[in-house]
This record gives C-alpha cells, structure tokens and sequence, in this order.
C-alpha cells in the first residue's frame, strides 16, 4: 500500500532559525497536503498542492511538490515558538483516501 | 459556524465491550472520513463518507463500522474492543470526496483497560 514517510522524525531549533520537513511518497499523488498538530490538539489544514513542481508561500512557511510528485517539503523561515508542533503531509493516490506522513515534531526555544 | 464537532471527548472502556463514536460535519459538508491517530504516530485513515455512501476503508479489521446519516453527520462504531484500539478517533470533513483540505474535530480519546 502507499506509504509516506517524512524526515526528520523530529528537530530542536532556536527561535530565528530556520526549519525544514521532507516528505516522500512510495507512490505518485494526485495532490499533498499539509497539517500542523500543535501538542494535545488536532490536525490543522495548512495548504494544498496540486501542480507538479508547485511552490506556494504563507507568510514564513514555504511549501513545494516535486517535478515527479512523489515528494514534498516544507520550509519555515525564522521559526517563532509558535511554529513548535508536529507537521504532517497527507497525500492522496489513485484512491481517495489521504494517507498521512510519519510526521515531523518540532520544538522552538529562544 | 461551528466547526466539526465530535462527542464524546473522552471515554474509557473495557476490552470486549463496544464503542459508537459521534461526528457532526461543518454545515454544508457531505464527506466525513474517520481516523485513527495512536500516541506519537500521524493518523490512520479508517473509513470515507460521501452522501451516504462508503468512499474508501482503511486497512482496519471488521470490527470497526461506520455509517453517514441523512444529515451528513456519522458514527464509528467499534466491537469487540482491544488494548491496542486505544487512540484518539478523529472525524474530518470536506466538502468533496478527496481533493480538498479536511477540517478536523478535536477527536475522541478512547483509553480501553
């Protein structure tokens, strides 16, 4: 079945820094999404993308679809303790099911 | 408006015992999916509703069920209960069957002793 893994599990950064999840599928999607879970809360729709090679920008957060849609990343520029949670992409395959990734937790300190 | 809701928040059952979970979509939305999210992991999508009809199921074994009623709103209903169903069962709704973003409730945690 699909699989969707994310990398890193986890990352301690200092506030101003920057922050990066990477996220691959075993198999073409036809869109990915992404979610933040803020600790003890549910998932939190972010952003869809659809396109192959798309990139979109929120504010500090920047989201790209690989050329082969297959993969995935999300980039946050000068993290702020707010950002701390887990982030999750979600893709969608042939089916209409949205197979969440392993996650990414981070944690921000100043 | 209110977002989607789930009831109950939090419950405790005995392994064996059955369990109905509850979920009111956002007004106007007709596809409710259920998942499964274990302490530490992301969530395991379980079942997909759109008008009524099932629209996907997850690799779950058949003692989880569900059903959408007129109303858009659904139900989860678990049997025969085990230790290892103990998660927060989360309810997300859409306006379509899959190309959107979901909006999720805030779940119901279920602990089985």
């Amino acid at each position: 079945g699909q699989q969707v893994m994310q990398i890193p599990q986890y990352q301690h950064v200092q506030e101003g820094e920057d922050f990066t999840t990477y996220c691959n599928s075993s198999t073409t999607l036809s869109n990915i999404q992404w979610y933040k879970q803020r600790p003890g809360g549910h998932p939190v729709f972010l952003i869809q993308l659809v396109k192959s090679g798309e990139v979109k920008k929120q504010k500090r957060l920047t989201f790209q679809f690989g050329e082969a849609k297959k993969n995935s990343s999300l980039h946050i520029t000068a993290t702020q303790t707010t950002d701390v949670g887990t982030y999750f992409c979600a893709g969608t395959g042939t089916a209409s099911k949205l197979t969440f990734g392993t996650g990414t937790r981070l944690q921000v300190t100043l | 408006d209110a977002g989607v809701t789930q009831s109950p928040t939090h419950l405790i059952k005995t392994r064996g015992q059955h369990v109905t979970l509850r979920c009111s979509p956002i007004s106007g939305h007709k596809s409710v999916s259920w998942y499964q999210q274990v302490l530490g992991q992301g969530p395991q999508f379980i079942f997909q509703y759109y008008e009524k009809e099932e629209r996907g199921r997850g690799n779950f074994p058949d003692r989880f069920s569900a059903r959408q009623f007129p109303n858009y709103s659904s139900e989860l209903n678990v049997n025969a209960l085990l230790l290892g169903d103990s998660a927060l069962y989360l309810c997300a709704s859409s306006s379509g069957t899959g190309v959107y973003g979901y909006t999720f409730g805030s779940g119901t945690r279920l602990t089985v002793v």
